[in-house]
């Protein structure tokens, strides 16, 4: 069955390095998002990007976050500079359309120290 | 924001008990899911409902969506310890998703 695939599983990093998460997505989907939780708390809405640009935003997507589909197959998230308050899960998902099921990555622990 | 909030917000139960968890907003929904999620992974999808006052019913699980479509809720028969997770609803909209603040469910055997 195909599935979402995330890695690193998880990344240890000092404040204020650039970090990558990569994710390759579903083969025949085409809207891909990003996602965060922090322990404990609820899974927020990063980014979502369909035909090769970001289709929306929330306000935690700042100038310091990015994302890349650099070739068929990989959906990157790069933070250019880690805060402490950027230790989260990072979840990637894809889906075939809006408002179909949006299936999951085992995401990426990313911890800031 | 579209605001899902969900109730309660931790549930700790034995094994056979019943239970019942909420999703609320002020919003009307043109659709919503319910994930579950357990830890270290991601959100799998349970159900989907669509239409004001469905009813869907996976094994012990009971989803129901409200009349008017601003709420639902999750209705688990006899649980069991494989059902502990977080519980989370969630709306589709364009190019967005939202998810609920989720249901931390613990079954003790």
């Amino acid at each position: 069955e195909p599935e979402v695939t995330q890695t690193p599983s998880h990344q240890v990093t000092q404040m204020g390095q650039e970090v990558i998460l990569r994710c390759v997505p579903i083969s025949n989907h085409l809207y891909f998002y990003w996602y965060r939780q922090i322990l404990g708390q609820k899974v927020e809405f990063l980014v979502s990007f369909y035909n090769n640009e970001i289709s929306e935003k929330s306000e935690i997507f700042d100038d310091q976050f990015s994302v890349e589909r650099p070739d068929g197959s990989n959906f990157t998230l790069k933070i250019r500079s880690t805060k402490l308050e950027d230790s989260a899960m990072y979840f990637c998902a894809s889906t075939s359309g809006w408002f179909n099921e949006q299936f999951f990555g085992p995401g990426t622990r990313l911890t800031v120290l | 924001t579209q605001l899902l909030e969900q109730s309660p917000q931790f549930l700790s139960i034995q094994e056979g008990e019943n239970l019942t968890v909420y999703c609320n907003s002020s919003s009307v929904f043109s659709s919503l899911q319910w994930y579950r999620q357990e830890p270290g992974e991601g959100p799998v999808l349970l159900v989907t409902v669509v239409t004001g006052g469905e009813v869907k019913k996976l094994k012990r699980l009971t989803f129901q969506f409200g009349d008017a479509r601003k709420d639902s809720s999750l209705h688990i028969t006899a649980a069991q310890p494989g059902d502990t997770g977080l519980y989370l609803c969630a709306r589709a909209g364009f190019n967005k998703f939202y998810f609920g603040s989720g249901t931390k469910l613990n079954v003790k055997p």
